[in-house]
């Protein structure tokens, strides 16, 4: 059974603060590890996107992967109110074809 | 370029009866998946289309059935419904296969069963 984990939170941080978020997984067969962000009553939009060892930025936004201890991090710089929303950890196996395996989700508030 | 489509949005059965969803793909993009997403489970995988095949299913009953069109639209199908059905049913798209293959999901469809 392949598992990501993540805490539920919610995680709480000032504006301004960096907020960092979780995620471990089981299977040490996975390639790909994605972010998503999900505002309330919405569908699931991708932040970023990581797939070798190491940090990754897009803006505000940082993922860092590491395959040896399982672990997928998002960092999020100048935290605004608007980042406030559930953040999904996914991660796609080895196997063929895509099959997303998502975490439970971090609930983030942003604190003005 | 336009972003996954679904329809309808919203959709109230009752149990016992048959659902079909439908799914629009980012244009380019030949890979479809669905997902269940339920305040208790999550979101679960369903099953990934790709050239009009089955590439890979998750752990849910018969009931659940999909298919893929030479277009590259997707539909699934649920069928003798049961309240547990009751969810955010998410379609999302990408290019195809590929280690770094990205999904982007359509806005969902919410299906209550009463």
């Amino acid at each position: 059974q392949k598992e990501v984990e993540q805490n539920s939170g919610p995680l709480s941080v000032p504006e301004g603060a960096i907020a960092s978020l979780n995620c471990t997984y089981s299977d040490r067969g996975s390639q790909s590890f994605f972010w998503y962000r999900q505002y309330s009553g919405k569908s699931p939009e991708l932040i970023m996107s990581i797939y070798s060892n190491g940090d990754k930025e897009d803006g505000r936004f940082t993922a860092q992967l590491n395959k040896a201890s399982q672990y997928v991090s998002l960092l999020i710089r100048d935290s605004q109110p608007s980042d406030s929303a559930t953040y999904l950890c996914a991660v796609n196996g080895g196997n063929a074809g895509n099959m997303l395996t998502f975490g439970g989700g971090t609930r983030l508030m942003v604190k003005p | 370029k336009a972003g996954v489509t679904q329809t309808p949005r919203y959709l109230i059965k009752t149990r016992g009866q048959q659902v079909t969803l439908s799914c629009s793909p980012i244009s380019g993009h030949r890979s479809v998946s669905w997902y269940q997403q339920t305040p208790g489970q999550g979101l679960q995988f369903l099953f990934e289309y790709f050239s009009e095949t089955q590439r890979n299913k998750g752990n849910f009953p018969g009931r659940f059935s999909g298919r893929q069109f030479s277009n590259s639209r997707s539909e699934m199908n649920v069928s003798t419904l049961e309240l547990g059905d009751s969810a955010l049913y998410l379609c999302a798209s990408s290019l195809g296969p590929g280690s770094e293959d990205t999904q982007y999901f359509g806005p969902g469809t919410r299906l209550t069963v009463l």
